[in-house]
């Protein structure tokens, strides 16, 4: 799998957009990138996944550029909830997810 | 469905001692992952089953850890005599997929916390 690099924290003010960074400059072709955050206390959460193309669910949107090295997790209107760590993944496989130690958002009023 | 269910959510042990702890899987998943987190630390890879069959497992899960899957449903994992550093969060994870590469995401439970003294 790929080896991923995030910034180790962000602060964000609530209402406004998160965007997140993450380099992934060894990506396979056959290698998606994956977006899960963990709240304090809880399993990881998913939030989303793509290959090439920029997706969107009713949570996040995910940004790969075109060279597909990096890409960036927007969360349009973060809110305290949306405090968290989150981990950029790549895999190309079924069978694990890298975590590595993510970037700690915090949300402020 | 309530998603992926472990228990217990808090185990303390003494060293030495054997413990096991139960998975629930979503009941559609075929696939099932062992994690263990330490604190500060993104959670590592112990081991996957798809169905009943354990595919891989990581060279963290030394002889005194075993896990089971046996009907394809739940999983247990066990460590025997257990050591100050099994000290950790054990995350467990289904997802479905099929062939080589899974489009879905994974789900994780709340996770069991194991405390050796």
């Amino acid at each position: 799998d790929a080896k991923t690099t995030q910034p180790p924290s962000m602060d964000c003010a609530e209402g406004r957009a998160a965007n997140l960074p993450c380099n992934h400059s060894t990506i396979s072709g056959n290698e998606y990138v994956y977006w899960y955050r963990q709240i304090h206390s809880q399993g990881p959460q998913y939030i989303i996944h793509g290959l090439k193309n920029n997706e969107t669910n009713e949570m996040a949107s995910l940004i790969i550029t075109e060279d597909r090295k990096s890409s960036t997790l927007i969360l349009p209107h973060a809110t305290l909830r949306d405090t968290a760590v989150y981990y950029c993944i790549v895999t190309g496989t079924a069978s694990k997810l890298t975590f590595g130690t993510g970037t700690r958002l915090q949300v402020t009023l | 469905d309530t998603g992926v269910s472990q228990n217990p959510r808090h185990k303390i042990t003494k060293r030495g001692q054997n413990v096991t702890f139960r998975c629930d899987p979503i009941s559609e998943h075929n696939r099932l992952y062992w994690y263990r987190q330490t604190l500060g630390q993104g959670p590592e890879f112990l081991t996957y089953f798809q169905n009943e069959a354990q595919l891989e497992k990581s060279r963290l899960l030394s002889d005194r850890f075993s896990a089971e899957r046996p009907k394809g449903s739940f999983s247990t994992l066990e460590i025997q005599r257990t050591e100050q550093g099994d000290s950790a969060m054990y995350l467990c994870a289904s997802s479905f997929g099929q062939g080589f590469s899974s489009n879905y995401g994974y789900t994780f439970g709340s996770g069991t916390r194991l405390t050796v003294v």
